[in-house]
């Protein structure tokens, strides 16, 4: 059953701690993505990878890291260094071939507050 | 810089009423144009897409969404909702490559 997963699917943390939120498909997608979704503000493009140990910036990337040394799985971590970390985080994977009328498919979320 | 502008946060309607989101996108060149969907305690889906041909498009549980390129739109709709229909609904938008903007999404309410 292939599919994207994401855990935990809750994440509590203290303020200064960094955070490191999983994502793995095995859709055999070479592109993935981690978006951030407030109220009212729509998904936020955080960070995204074409192929394996290559990512780029997306359009909030401050405060946030990410790796991409497999295929399959391309973890997000929130550093200290991000101010306002408490939010819902997508990861998404997509067809890595150029046509940009593939479509994203998206992992459950997890939902991390800092206290 | 691209953007997607989706006209109403919040939506409530009654069963059996007809619905009409609309979403616009400010990108001069070729375009393609997704509506994904959210219900309550589940992923993220893709509901339609076009990319090209016929300007009106038809998605899954009977949503249709019409293309118009000199209006810049890209409106959801559906002759007649149910209560199931509740759920976030976003427009989104690629112009080439990896990248697909979203709009801030859409809060539909429907009340049985």
């Amino acid at each position: 059953d292939g599919g994207i997963t994401q855990s935990p699917k809750y994440l509590f943390r203290k303020e200064g701690q960094n955070v490191t939120l999983s994502c793995e498909q095995n859709l055999n997608h070479d592109a993935m993505y981690w978006y951030r979704q407030d109220p009212g503000q729509g998904l936020r493009l955080i960070y995204y990878s074409q192929i394996v140990n290559d990512f780029q910036k997306g359009d909030i990337a401050e405060g946030y890291s990410v790796s991409r040394e497999k295929k399959e799985s391309f973890p997000l971590t929130v550093t200290s260094a991000q101010k306002n970390p408490t939010a819902f985080y997508l990861c998404a994977s997509k067809r890595g071939d150029k046509s940009s009328y593939n479509e994203q498919f998206f992992g459950p979320g997890t939902r991390l507050t800092v206290l | 810089a691209q953007s997607v502008s989706q006209h109403n946060h919040h939506v409530i309607l009654s069963e059996a009423a007809s619905l009409e989101l609309g979403c616009n996108y400010s990108y001069g060149g070729t375009v393609n144009l997704f509506w994904y969907v959210q219900y309550p305690g589940q992923h993220l889906q893709l509901l339609l897409k076009y990319f090209s041909g016929d300007p009106l498009v038809k998605g899954i549980k009977g949503f249709e969404a019409e293309f118009i390129k000199s209006k810049f739109s890209f409106n959801l709709r559906k002759p007649s909702v149910q209560w199931s229909d509740t759920a976030e609904y976003f427009c989104a938008v690629n112009a080439g490559g990896f990248k697909t903007i979203f709009g801030a999404g859409t809060r539909l309410f429907v009340k049985a």
